[in-house]
């Protein structure tokens, strides 16, 4: 079975400042999805940005971008310019393209304190 | 509204009762999840579905028990509540489509005394 895994529980960051959430995977298939989602205090889940297994170039959306090694099975997120409200608990994601599957399988995420 | 909706927002039980989480979404998604919540943990997957009358167990199905009769509802039921089930449970749902991200529900909250 697929497994996630974040191994920093807690992150902080001075706002304006880049940090780098981390998250690899567990996989024998070669077509996947990965996905970081966001949970803020409202326990709402977002989606921050979402990566092809099958694509090389790293996805990005505005102050987001992940670095996404296929061969060492690892999928990092970047937030640049930190904001107050970039504080929240960040989940990676990881689903399968092969149908029925389609389950996704989350890690424990990482909470990300933003500091004035 | 559409939407996904999970009932009820919070729920206090006690240990032995049988409890029933229901889960409703409008968009005819193909599939339907069911995540618990806890420190430490993320979010477990329980059972998912992938169509009606299709359930496939997760990574902590033990205790629970699912059923899709109708591609809007996904309704999950505890049939012996223990305190260990005490969570934030979520629904979800998606297309078909691998890519295609999660739409979850507002989550309910459940005590087992």
């Amino acid at each position: 079975a697929q497994t996630v895994t974040q191994s920093q529980p807690e992150m902080s960051v001075q706002e304006a400042e880049t940090v780098t959430l981390s998250c690899t995977y567990d996989t024998s298939e070669s077509d996947y999805y990965l996905f970081w989602y966001k949970q803020p205090p409202s326990r709402q889940m977002i989606l921050v940005i979402r990566q092809e297994a099958y694509k090389q170039q790293n996805a990005t959306e505005n102050r987001f971008s992940v670095n996404f090694q296929k061969a060492a099975k690892s999928f990092s997120l970047k937030i640049s310019d930190s904001q107050l409200g970039d504080a929240a608990m960040y989940f990676c994601a990881y689903r399968s393209a092969f149908p029925p599957r389609g389950d996704m399988r989350f890690g424990a995420g990482t909470r990300l304190t933003v500091k004035p | 509204d559409a939407g996904i909706t999970q009932s009820p927002r919070y729920k206090i039980t006690e240990t032995g009762r049988q409890v029933t989480l229901m889960c409703h979404q409008t968009w005819s998604h193909s599939y339907m999840f069911w995540y618990r919540q806890d420190l430490g943990h993320g979010l477990r997957l329980i059972y998912y579905s992938a169509a009606a009358d299709i359930t496939d167990k997760g990574e902590v199905p033990d205790g629970y028990v699912v059923s899709r009769s109708k591609t809007e509802n996904f309704p999950l039921t505890l049939e012996s509540a223990t305190r260990s089930q005490t969570s934030v449970y979520f629904c979800a749902s998606s297309g078909t489509e691998g890519n295609e991200k999660l739409f979850f529900g507002s989550g309910t909250q459940l005590s087992v005394l």
